[in-house]
């Protein structure tokens, strides 16, 4: 069965650059999350989007931001990068009126 | 707001011992509650999960779940694992709905000795 993609899987930036990752939920699924999983620990909700729209929005910096598409698919736009934004950044899509959050690989961000 | 503890940050045990994941979780309204798992270098895998219904709930690969509303506890647990069950055990609970973001707990170690 088709899962979640992510891309890249693994990107390299200096401080203050720009980066974008992409997100391709399962097809059909209408509501894509993302996560912030610092090494060692838990990942944290970012943000989410049910047909296209923001739905919620968690401890996203304000240099980041999101969005989702007409075909669903979304991308986090994440500028001035810091050091801290080193982390492996999780998308997760569902169907709405199912409950269950399907995740992809994730992208691992190092930021020098 | 919701919250979810879990107890111990590691859990060692030697192959074909049972092993008990320890997971409490807070919240003001009805939830659902997942555990995931997480090998090392990769993503999030779905084990098991509890929206409704029966309280023992199974999963993949053997492992299995209780809910307790009363003790708001959804412990994981295998009769005898295997050293392919060492990993990252993290879990998770959502209010549901569309904006159902996942609360997930600090994770738990399962060190799997020979």
């Amino acid at each position: 069965a088709a899962g979640v993609i992510q891309s890249p899987r693994h990107l390299i930036k200096e401080k203050r650059e720009t980066a974008t990752l992409k997100c391709y939920p399962i097809p059909r699924h209408d509501t894509v999350y993302w996560y912030q999983q610092g090494p060692g620990q838990d990942p944290q909700f970012l943000i989410s989007f049910y047909e296209k729209m923001q739905s919620d929005k968690g401890s996203i910096p304000d240099r980041f931001s999101a969005q989702q598409f007409s075909d669903y698919h979304s991308e986090l736009n994440m500028s001035s990068l810091e050091l801290g934004d080193s982390a492996l950044y999780f998308c997760a899509s569902s169907l709405t009126g199912k409950e269950t959050q399907y995740f992809g690989p994730g992208t691992r961000l190092l930021v020098l | 707001a919701q919250s979810v503890t879990q107890l111990d940050s590691q859990v060692p045990v030697f192959e074909e011992a049972p092993v008990e994941l320890r997971c409490n979780y807070s919240s003001s309204v009805s939830v659902y509650l997942f555990w995931y798992v997480q090998y090392p270098n990769q993503g999030l895998q779905l084990l098991l999960k509890y929206l409704s219904g029966s309280t023992l709930v199974k999963g993949i690969n053997g492992f299995e779940a209780e809910f307790n509303k009363s003790q708001t506890s959804f412990h994981l647990r295998k009769p005898s694992v295997h050293i392919s069950d060492t990993a990252e055990y993290f879990c998770a609970v959502s209010e549901g709905g569309n904006t159902g973001k996942l609360i997930f707990g600090q994770g738990t170690t399962l060190q799997v000795k020979p």
